[in-house]
């Protein structure tokens, strides 16, 4: 199976900074990835599909890039309601495995 | 708007087995694959397996090969996911999650989540 590797696992960062979350998968994925945010006590959303396809109503601080095995997800400028676990995700085949997550926090 | 209701908190003893149900509104049953996601208390989000609505068809996750059973109700627009031989292991929250036309699609709507608690 395709492991799904976030990096870093956790990350602190001041409102109104760039930031910047890694995923990398054990072999190529095409554009198969997806993000997630989800916030303490709630349930996960879909942010970002097909790598870099923004999900509708997600604000436009939050992009994504990559191809094959090497993903990225870009918030330009951090809010305070950024403040989540951010998982990322394959969907090409089964499994659907997702990555560990990062916990972003503001500083 | 589309919608995924789940039925509510469970508490299982060690052996027993659980189903959780997810109804479903909003949209054409039939159309976009279920998934099953779990997620442990203070951990990460586990795939479990699809659901075809339309025919029935399943795929899971070879860790819960022989243990789970995803089954659907088209007449009541609901799936349903049934784990077996519980174990403190199985405490978590299990989401159904609403994926695309295609098999191979993001999760775009969530279910509110169901806890179980599996507990001697």
């Amino acid at each position: 199976d395709i492991q799904m590797t976030q990096s870093p696992s956790s990350l602190s960062a001041s409102v109104g900074d760039r930031v910047t979350i890694t995923c990398r998968a054990s072999q190529g994925i095409y554009n198969y990835l997806a993000w997630y945010q989800q916030k303490p006590g709630d349930v996960p959303k879909l942010l970002i599909y097909a790598a870099s396809t923004l999900q509708s109503g997600v604000p436009s601080r939050f992009s994504g890039s990559g191809s094959g095995t090497d993903f990225t997800l870009t918030i330009s400028s951090l809010q305070p309601e950024d403040v989540a676990t951010y998982y990322c995700q394959k969907y090409n085949s089964a499994p659907y495995t997702f990555g560990l997550g990062t916990k972003l926090e503001i500083k | 708007q589309v919608q995924l209701v789940q039925s509510g908190a469970e508490v299982k003893k060690p052996g027993a087995s659980v189903k959780v149900s997810c109804k479903t509104s909003g949209y054409t049953f039939t159309t976009y694959y279920m998934h099953w996601v779990r997620q442990a208390p203070g951990q990460g989000l586990e795939w479990m397996g699809i659901v075809n609505p339309s025919g029935g068809s399943t795929t899971y996750a070879q860790k819960f090969q022989g243990r789970v059973t995803m089954t659907r109700d088209t007449s009541t627009r609901s799936v349903y996911m049934e784990l077996s031989s519980l174990t403190s292991e199985d405490t978590a929250v299990y989401y159904c999650a609403r994926a695309g036309v295609m098999v191979y699609a993001s999760f775009e709507y969530w279910g509110q989540g169901t806890r179980v608690t599996v507990s001697s």
